[in-house]
């Protein structure tokens, strides 16, 4: 059954403390993408990555790392330094760059 | 700098009746155009795309259609259902190979029985 998982679905964290979201698809896609959600406001690009070991940065990547290590995963890093880190996190994937992008279920952060 | 938009935030319409979701755009440069639909707290689900060669593509009850010109797309929903209710996004790639898609704000449509 193939598709994109984003684990957890809700995530809690003190301010200050890093936190990174998991992103795994078993599409076989080589390019995967983390938006950002905020209320009233459109999809925001964090980071992308075209292939293994290479990641570029989105509109938003201020706060935000990211890792490309294996085809399949695209963690994301929250860090201390994103100012206002309370969102709604959504991770993507597409055959190629560019192709139509496919979305996992999301994980809301909310930073205490 | 809003490149995409849409400029109803919400729209309701009457069970079986067609519903309309427009979406307009400032760069020349984009020639691939999709919706989403999404429903709380889940991620968006891609509807239907059309490519800048085309002015209309139809996929079962959704057609979207292009108007180049006035640099505008809408989605058709006929008939409308209730499980229709949800956040539509459009989103926009300026050519072929650019990762960057770029979305626009979201239409909530409610589909009233």
């Amino acid at each position: 059954d193939g598709g994109i998982t984003q684990s957890p679905k809700y995530l809690f964290r003190k301010e200050g403390q890093n936190v990174t979201l998991s992103c795994e698809q078993n599409l076989n896609h080589d390019a995967m993408y983390w938006y950002r959600q905020d209320p009233g406001q459109g999809l925001r690009l964090i980071y992308y990555s075209q292939i293994v070991n290479d990641f570029q940065k989105g509109d938003i990547a201020e706060g935000y790392s990211v890792s490309r290590e294996k085809k399949e995963s695209f963690p994301l890093t929250v860090t201390s330094a994103q100012k206002n880190p309370t969102a709604f996190y959504l991770c993507a994937s597409s055959i190629l760059s560019g192709d139509t992008q496919y979305f996992g279920p999301g994980t809301r952060l909310t930073v205490l | 700098d809003q490149q995409v938009k849409q400029n109803s935030p919400s729209l309701s319409v009457q069970e079986g009746r067609i519903s309309i979701l427009n979406c307009d755009y400032t760069n020349s440069m984009f020639d691939y155009f999709l919706w989403y639909k999404k429903y709380p707290a889940e991620g968006p689900t891609f509807l239907i795309s059309i490519s800048s060669i085309k002015d209309k593509n139809e996929d079962g009850r959704f057609t979207v259609f292009l108007n180049k010109s006035a640099k505008h797309l809408s989605l058709h929903i006929v008939p409308s259902q209730p499980g229709d209710s949800a956040v539509y996004f459009c989103a926009a790639r300026a050519n072929f190979g650019n990762e960057k898609l770029t979305f626009g704000t979201g239409t909530r449509l409610t589909i009233i029985p």
